[in-house]
């Protein structure tokens, strides 16, 4: 089955400590996205990669790195510098620069600090 | 002024009803428009797509986009309780490149009574 998965589906971190969400797809799309949801607040986009070795910040990308080593992965950290880490995480894909089109969702990691 | 307004919900029908969600917004550079609809602790799975100004119909969807009001809508026919869920409007001002990025609505959350 082709498809976007994401793990662990729940993360819990102490304070001060950094966390990697995997998300992993293999529908050979190349732009990849990560986007956090917090309860009334829609999704806002952390980092997107439109290609292998390169990666954007988006418009809440502060406490938060990734990497894009592989077409297929794009592992988000969570660093202890991010002053509100607790939320939804999602990863989504698409065909390169499209999100317009059908951009496909993981089914989320939800991460609480403890 | 937010980009994106949605409506903040939630919003409860009986079965059967007919449902109106709507989203605003401020920038006339948006050309693709977007309903996504997400299940509790679910991925968003994208719904309806359309471009520009105009209806599009789908099932018991219709998606309906005014660019002179800056105004989208989607309609549900015949609302069934499996309809009930989050549901996000989104926007993007390009089909490719940095513009292609989404903007997303807050999301309303649909229950839909038997």
């Amino acid at each position: 089955d082709g498809g976007i998965t994401q793990s662990p589906k729940y993360l819990f971190r102490k304070e001060g400590q950094n966390v990697t969400l995997s998300c992993e797809q293999n529908l050979n799309h190349d732009a990849m996205y990560w986007y956090r949801q917090d309860p009334g607040q829609g999704l806002r986009l952390i980092y997107y990669s439109q290609i292998v070795n390169d990666f954007q910040k988006g418009d809440i990308a502060e406490g938060y790195s990734v990497s894009r080593e592989k077409k297929e992965s794009f592992p988000l950290t969570v660093t202890s510098a991010q002053k509100n880490p607790t939320a939804f995480y999602l990863c989504a894909s698409s065909i390169w620069g499209g999100l317009n089109t059908e951009a496909f969702f993981g089914q989320g990691t939800r991460l609480t600090v403890v | 002024q937010k980009e994106v307004e949605q409506d903040p919900g939630p919003l409860s029908v009986p079965e059967g009803a007919i449902v109106s969600l709507n989203c605003t917004y401020s920038n006339s550079a948006f050309q693709y428009f977007m309903w996504y609809r997400q299940y509790s602790r679910k991925g968003p799975e994208l719904l309806m797509y359309t471009y520009s100004s105009g209806n599009k119909e789908d099932g018991r969807f219709t998606a309906q986009v005014d660019k002179s009001s800056k105004y989208i809508s989607l309609f549900i026919r015949d609302s069934q309780p499996s309809d009930s869920a989050t549901y996000l409007c989104a926007m993007t001002r390009s089909y490719t490149g940095a513009n292609s990025k989404l903007t997303f609505g807050k999301g309303i959350t649909l229950s839909v009574r038997p």
